[in-house]
């Protein structure tokens, strides 16, 4: 199976200010014939199921604010949240798409400092 | 806007079979792969099988003896079956769909599935005598 680590485990930032939560994989998610990143990132709030923020590791949901943004390649991938507002409080997943069984990261908690 | 709605008995036996269904509203079960995912309470995320519409399935290894997905095309329903429950399996089940993506390798045009893009509000079973 591909391990999926996050870190940190959890991070308080101000209002405003910018969050980044990084994600890794035990090996590549990039496949090579398409040059895509099986990698996605979600957000959780609670009560609610996860929703997709990203999918291909930074191509953006329909009807995500621009102020979050994906990145990285291959094993290493990082979502910013930058001007980070109230609403953005949640746990942040990355899961890898690239084999099965899909796994997901342990998730990241981002409060308000 | 699809929309994903789990049902099924909140609350299971230890040994007993967890029986859950998706049903799948406002669109169509056609042209996507389904999974079923659970949550623990307070925990992560694990991913427990998915199903082509087609009907070809795949499982977690973690569970494969013990899981069964099926499609019903008729009734717009996806459904999961888990045996001999204990209270390991308590957790919110989640069902959600992913888009069909396409990708080439050396046996030509493959198929697989992509992030998951729409969820269900999730349904709690507890297992407990």
């Amino acid at each position: 199976d591909i391990v999926v680590t996050q870190s940190p485990d959890s991070l308080a930032v101000s209002l405003g200010e910018r969050a980044t939560v990084n994600c890794k994989s035990s090996q590549s998610l990039l496949y090579s014939s398409n040059n895509k990143n099986y990698l996605a990132w979600y957000q959780q709030k609670p009560g609610q199921p996860p929703k997709l923020l990203f999918y291909w590791a930074s191509t953006r949901e329909s009807g995500v604010p621009d102020r979050f943004s994906g990145s990285g390649s291959g094993t290493d991938f990082t979502l910013s949240i930058s001007n980070l507002q109230a609403e953005d409080v949640a746990v942040y997943y990355c899961q890898q798409y690239y084999s099965r069984p899909f796994t997901f990261g342990p998730g990241t908690r981002v409060d308000i400092k | 806007q699809v929309q994903l709605q789990e049902s099924g008995p909140g609350l299971e036996k230890p040994s007993e079979t967890l029986a859950l269904t998706c049903s799948v509203s406002s669109g169509s079960i056609s042209g996507y792969y389904w999974s079923w995912i659970r949550q623990p309470p307070g925990k992560g995320l694990e991913w427990i099988g998915d199903i082509h519409y087609s009907g070809t399935t795949n499982y977690n290894p973690s569970l494969n003896s013990r899981v069964t997905i099926s499609v019903d095309m008729s009734k717009n329903q996806i459904s999961l079956r888990l045996n001999s429950v204990t209270a390991a399996d308590t957790a919110v089940y989640f069902c959600a769909r992913s888009p069909v993506t396409n990708y080439y390798n050396s046996g030509g045009e493959q198929i697989w599935p992509g992030a998951f893009d729409s969820w269900g509000q999730g349904t709690l079973v507890t297992v407990s005598s």
